[in-house]
């Protein structure tokens, strides 16, 4: 079964800073990957998605993703992080052959200071 | 939110009592999907449907059952609630266009 990886339990960066959320897959077929974010109290909102083309994929609130084949990663970056941006990011992963079988990683969270 | 909502919203009961939660959806999704969120584990698939009366089991089905006699509504039910089911719950939805999840603001339950 496929299986995610969120190396880093928290990120901490200056407002103003790039910042960057590390993931990895691992997925026996092509895989499908997604970010979500959770703000406090809330469900999760889809941020951005590979499926298949361009590896650079740009999602919303100026986010964007590298899907990296060769590493088997797909770390969430964004140039530069505003204080709003603090909140829980999920990296998922989906077989293409299973739409339905969806893991997640543990989620990284992410604190943005002024 | 992707016109879905859960019912209740929080929820306290004891252990060995029945507990359902209800997922709407207003958009005629055919996929709906049950999650919980626990620290340390993000998220994971408990049942999830694609179908009216078409449901299958996901990661941690044991000790949940669903059920979906219409498109909008999909049904979880605890039959008898134990403290390891203290978690928050999400139900989603995928969009078959998009193909992609999205999910409802969750329930909070508690198990004591």
């Amino acid at each position: 079964a496929q299986s995610v990886a969120q190396p880093e339990d928290q990120v901490n960066v200056a407002e103003g800073n790039p910042l960057t959320v590390k993931c990895t897959y691992s997925v026996s077929g092509n895989p499908y990957l997604f970010w979500y974010v959770q703000y406090p109290n809330r469900g999760l909102q889809f941020l951005l998605k590979y499926i298949t083309g361009d590896n650079l994929v740009k999602g919303s609130y100026g986010f964007e993703a590298e899907f990296n084949k060769s590493q088997t990663s797909f770390h969430l970056k964004k140039p530069s992080a505003l204080v709003s941006d603090s909140a829980l990011y999920f990296c998922a992963v989906r077989d293409r052959g299973n739409n339905n079988d969806m893991r997640f990683g543990a989620g990284t969270r992410l604190t943005v200071k002024p | 939110d992707a016109g879905i909502t859960q019912s209740p919203r929080h929820k306290v009961t004891e252990t060995g009592t029945p507990v359902t939660l209800r997922c709407h959806q207003t958009e005629n999704h055919r996929y709906m999907y049950w999650y919980r969120q626990d620290p340390g584990h993000g998220l994971r698939l408990i049942h999830y449907s694609y179908g009216v009366k078409d449901t299958d089991k996901g990661e941690v089905s044991d000790g949940y059952s669903v059920s979906r006699s219409k498109t909008e509504d999909f049904l979880l039910t605890l039959e008898s609630a134990t403290s390891s089911q203290t978690s928050v719950y999400f139900c989603a939805i995928r969009t078959e266009k998009a193909d992609t999840q999205y999910f409802g603001p969750g329930t909070r339950l508690t198990v004591l």
